[in-house]
Protein backbone atom coordinates (compact mmCIF):
# COMPACT_ATOMS: atom_id res chain seq x y z
CA UNK A 1 0.00 0.00 0.00
CA UNK A 2 1.50 3.46 -0.81
CA UNK A 3 -0.12 5.09 2.42
CA UNK A 4 -2.51 7.85 3.14
CA UNK A 5 -1.52 10.09 -0.11
CA UNK A 6 -2.21 14.16 0.38
CA UNK A 7 -2.04 16.25 -2.45
CA UNK A 8 -0.92 18.61 -3.26
CA UNK A 9 2.34 18.70 -1.33
CA UNK A 10 2.49 22.92 -1.30
CA UNK A 11 0.21 25.21 -1.93
CA UNK A 12 0.52 29.11 -2.32
CA UNK A 13 -2.60 30.81 -2.55
CA UNK A 14 -3.96 34.17 -2.38
CA UNK A 15 -6.27 35.87 0.72
CA UNK A 16 -9.52 35.14 -0.34
CA UNK A 17 -9.35 32.46 -2.63
CA UNK A 18 -10.66 29.39 -2.53
CA UNK A 19 -8.17 25.93 -1.35
CA UNK A 20 -9.12 22.42 -1.54
CA UNK A 21 -6.77 19.90 0.45
CA UNK A 22 -6.87 15.90 -0.76
CA UNK A 23 -6.72 12.80 0.49
CA UNK A 24 -6.80 9.31 -0.19
CA UNK A 25 -6.61 6.74 2.77
CA UNK A 26 -4.94 3.58 3.30
CA UNK A 27 -7.82 0.76 1.46
CA UNK A 28 -9.93 -0.36 4.33
CA UNK A 29 -9.23 2.15 7.27
CA UNK A 30 -12.61 3.23 8.16
CA UNK A 31 -11.00 6.40 10.31
CA UNK A 32 -10.19 9.87 8.55
CA UNK A 33 -8.46 12.30 10.57
CA UNK A 34 -7.68 15.66 9.39
CA UNK A 35 -4.59 17.86 11.42
CA UNK A 36 -3.64 21.21 10.97
CA UNK A 37 0.36 21.88 12.58
CA UNK A 38 1.81 25.41 13.42
CA UNK A 39 4.71 26.76 15.36
CA UNK A 40 2.36 28.25 17.63
CA UNK A 41 -0.43 25.62 18.43
CA UNK A 42 1.67 22.25 17.07
CA UNK A 43 -0.42 19.58 16.12
CA UNK A 44 -4.25 20.38 16.06
CA UNK A 45 -7.17 17.59 14.90
CA UNK A 46 -9.70 19.58 13.32
CA UNK A 47 -12.29 16.61 12.18
CA UNK A 48 -12.45 13.41 11.90
CA UNK A 49 -14.83 10.19 9.92
CA UNK A 50 -15.85 6.80 11.20
CA UNK A 51 -17.25 5.56 8.05
CA UNK A 52 -17.04 8.40 5.88
CA UNK A 53 -19.75 10.25 8.94
CA UNK A 54 -18.10 13.24 10.58
CA UNK A 55 -18.07 12.32 13.93
CA UNK A 56 -16.33 15.15 15.95
CA UNK A 57 -15.56 18.86 14.31
CA UNK A 58 -15.28 20.56 17.01
CA UNK A 59 -11.79 21.48 16.35
CA UNK A 60 -13.10 23.02 12.80
CA UNK A 61 -11.12 26.28 13.54
CA UNK A 62 -14.93 28.54 11.47
CA UNK A 63 -17.29 28.47 9.28
CA UNK A 64 -14.47 29.15 6.20
CA UNK A 65 -13.43 25.64 6.78
CA UNK A 66 -15.35 22.65 5.39
CA UNK A 67 -14.62 18.71 5.08
CA UNK A 68 -16.28 16.37 3.35
CA UNK A 69 -16.09 12.20 2.33
CA UNK A 70 -17.79 11.36 -0.39
CA UNK A 71 -16.46 7.69 -0.54
CA UNK A 72 -14.37 5.53 1.98
CA UNK A 73 -10.92 6.09 -0.16
CA UNK A 74 -11.80 10.06 -0.62
CA UNK A 75 -11.76 13.41 1.52
CA UNK A 76 -11.38 16.96 1.11
CA UNK A 77 -10.93 20.05 3.28
CA UNK A 78 -11.96 23.21 2.35
CA UNK A 79 -11.02 26.77 3.06
CA UNK A 80 -13.14 29.47 1.58
CA UNK A 81 -12.38 32.47 1.89
CA UNK A 82 -8.72 31.45 2.73
CA UNK A 83 -6.45 34.05 4.99
CA UNK A 84 -3.22 34.72 5.71
CA UNK A 85 -3.45 33.08 9.27
CA UNK A 86 -4.52 29.16 7.48
CA UNK A 87 -0.84 28.88 6.49
CA UNK A 88 0.47 25.93 8.11
CA UNK A 89 1.15 22.28 7.30
CA UNK A 90 -2.25 20.22 7.14
CA UNK A 91 -1.89 16.14 7.59
CA UNK A 92 -4.45 13.86 6.70
CA UNK A 93 -4.58 10.42 8.89
CA UNK A 94 -5.75 7.15 8.75
CA UNK A 95 -7.00 3.99 10.87
CA UNK A 96 -8.44 0.52 10.31
CA UNK A 97 -9.47 -1.44 13.03
CA UNK A 98 -6.18 -3.71 13.32
CA UNK A 99 -3.72 -2.58 14.19
CA UNK A 100 -5.27 0.39 15.64
CA UNK A 101 -2.89 3.02 15.11
CA UNK A 102 -3.17 5.97 12.72
CA UNK A 103 -0.82 6.43 9.63
CA UNK A 104 -0.20 9.62 8.62
CA UNK A 105 0.43 11.50 4.94
CA UNK A 106 3.60 13.81 4.35
CA UNK A 107 1.23 16.11 4.32
CA UNK A 108 0.12 19.63 2.16
CA UNK A 109 2.15 22.88 3.36
CA UNK A 110 -0.49 25.63 2.83
CA UNK A 111 0.50 29.49 2.10
CA UNK A 112 -1.46 32.00 1.87
CA UNK A 113 -0.24 35.31 0.90
CA UNK B 1 -7.64 12.65 27.96
CA UNK B 2 -5.28 12.12 30.24
CA UNK B 3 -2.61 14.81 29.92
CA UNK B 4 0.90 14.10 30.06
CA UNK B 5 4.16 15.84 30.57
CA UNK B 6 7.58 15.77 28.47
CA UNK B 7 10.75 17.22 28.46
CA UNK B 8 11.27 19.71 25.75
CA UNK B 9 14.36 18.62 24.71
CA UNK B 10 16.71 15.98 25.31
CA UNK B 11 20.10 15.24 23.63
CA UNK B 12 21.42 11.55 22.94
CA UNK B 13 24.74 10.26 21.94
CA UNK B 14 24.23 7.72 18.48
CA UNK B 15 24.72 4.33 19.21
CA UNK B 16 23.36 5.14 23.19
CA UNK B 17 19.84 3.94 24.09
CA UNK B 18 17.62 7.19 23.98
CA UNK B 19 15.38 7.12 27.33
CA UNK B 20 12.18 9.33 26.86
CA UNK B 21 10.29 10.25 29.95
CA UNK B 22 6.29 10.92 30.41
CA UNK B 23 4.50 12.13 33.49
CA UNK B 24 0.57 10.99 32.82
CA UNK B 25 -0.19 11.07 37.04
CA UNK B 26 -4.09 11.10 36.06
CA UNK B 27 -4.21 8.06 33.57
CA UNK B 28 -7.63 6.18 33.95
CA UNK B 29 -7.66 2.66 33.99
CA UNK B 30 -8.84 2.39 30.86
CA UNK B 31 -6.51 4.44 28.96
CA UNK B 32 -3.34 3.39 26.98
CA UNK B 33 0.05 5.54 26.33
CA UNK B 34 0.86 5.57 22.61
CA UNK B 35 4.17 7.36 21.69
CA UNK B 36 3.88 8.67 17.95
CA UNK B 37 7.34 10.82 16.20
CA UNK B 38 7.93 13.07 13.85
CA UNK B 39 10.70 13.43 12.30
CA UNK B 40 11.47 16.70 10.56
CA UNK B 41 8.69 18.25 7.45
CA UNK B 42 6.90 14.49 7.61
CA UNK B 43 3.66 13.42 9.20
CA UNK B 44 3.79 12.06 12.33
CA UNK B 45 5.16 8.12 12.96
CA UNK B 46 3.44 5.38 15.57
CA UNK B 47 6.21 3.64 17.38
CA UNK B 48 4.42 1.78 19.83
CA UNK B 49 1.62 1.63 22.60
CA UNK B 50 0.68 -0.69 25.74
CA UNK B 51 -1.94 -0.41 28.38
CA UNK B 52 0.27 -1.64 31.73
CA UNK B 53 2.74 -4.32 30.49
CA UNK B 54 5.77 -3.54 29.21
CA UNK B 55 6.34 -3.57 24.97
CA UNK B 56 8.86 -3.83 22.62
CA UNK B 57 8.96 -3.84 19.06
CA UNK B 58 10.63 -3.49 16.25
CA UNK B 59 11.11 0.27 17.27
CA UNK B 60 11.08 0.80 20.65
CA UNK B 61 10.52 -0.69 23.85
CA UNK B 62 8.00 1.49 26.29
CA UNK B 63 8.64 0.75 29.93
CA UNK B 64 5.55 2.03 31.76
CA UNK B 65 5.29 2.01 35.84
CA UNK B 66 3.31 -0.02 37.81
CA UNK B 67 1.01 2.79 38.80
CA UNK B 68 0.90 3.54 35.45
CA UNK B 69 1.52 7.43 36.40
CA UNK B 70 4.73 7.40 34.05
CA UNK B 71 6.63 5.50 31.25
CA UNK B 72 9.55 5.52 29.35
CA UNK B 73 10.26 5.13 25.54
CA UNK B 74 13.40 3.37 24.99
CA UNK B 75 15.17 3.01 21.16
CA UNK B 76 17.96 1.15 22.34
CA UNK B 77 20.75 1.79 19.94
CA UNK B 78 20.00 5.76 18.62
CA UNK B 79 20.90 6.77 15.24
CA UNK B 80 20.88 10.01 13.63
CA UNK B 81 17.66 9.29 11.92
CA UNK B 82 15.98 9.23 15.29
CA UNK B 83 16.21 12.83 15.37
CA UNK B 84 12.86 13.75 16.08
CA UNK B 85 9.92 15.21 18.01
CA UNK B 86 8.29 12.34 20.66
CA UNK B 87 4.97 12.59 21.27
CA UNK B 88 3.43 10.58 24.57
CA UNK B 89 0.16 10.30 23.91
CA UNK B 90 -2.50 8.99 26.58
CA UNK B 91 -6.42 7.98 25.15
CA UNK B 92 -8.85 5.19 26.00
CA UNK B 93 -9.03 3.17 22.75
CA UNK B 94 -11.84 1.36 21.69
CA UNK B 95 -14.41 1.21 18.93
CA UNK B 96 -16.82 4.03 20.67
CA UNK B 97 -17.90 7.25 19.08
CA UNK B 98 -15.18 9.89 20.39
CA UNK B 99 -12.52 7.89 21.79
CA UNK B 100 -10.73 7.36 18.44
CA UNK B 101 -9.20 10.91 18.05
CA UNK B 102 -5.35 11.47 19.55
CA UNK B 103 -4.57 14.72 21.00
CA UNK B 104 -0.79 15.86 20.47
CA UNK B 105 1.41 17.85 22.99
CA UNK B 106 4.18 19.69 22.76
CA UNK B 107 6.31 16.64 22.74
CA UNK B 108 9.94 15.88 23.59
CA UNK B 109 12.70 17.43 20.72
CA UNK B 110 15.42 14.45 20.61
CA UNK B 111 18.93 15.11 19.13
CA UNK B 112 21.28 12.87 18.33
CA UNK B 113 24.32 13.06 18.71
CA UNK B 114 27.08 11.90 16.10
Amino acid sequence: DAGVIQSPRHEVTEMGQEVTLRCKPISGHDYLFWYRQTMMRGLELLIYFNNNVPIDDSGMPEDRFSAKMPNASFSTLKIQPSEPRDSAVYFCASKGSEPRRAFFGQGTRLTVV
Amino acid sequence: DAKTTQPTSMDCAEGRAANLPCNHSTISGNEYVYWYRQIHSQGPQYIIHGLKNNETNEMASLIITEDRKSSTLILPHATLRDTAVYYCIVRVAGTDFGNEKLTFGTGTRLTIIP
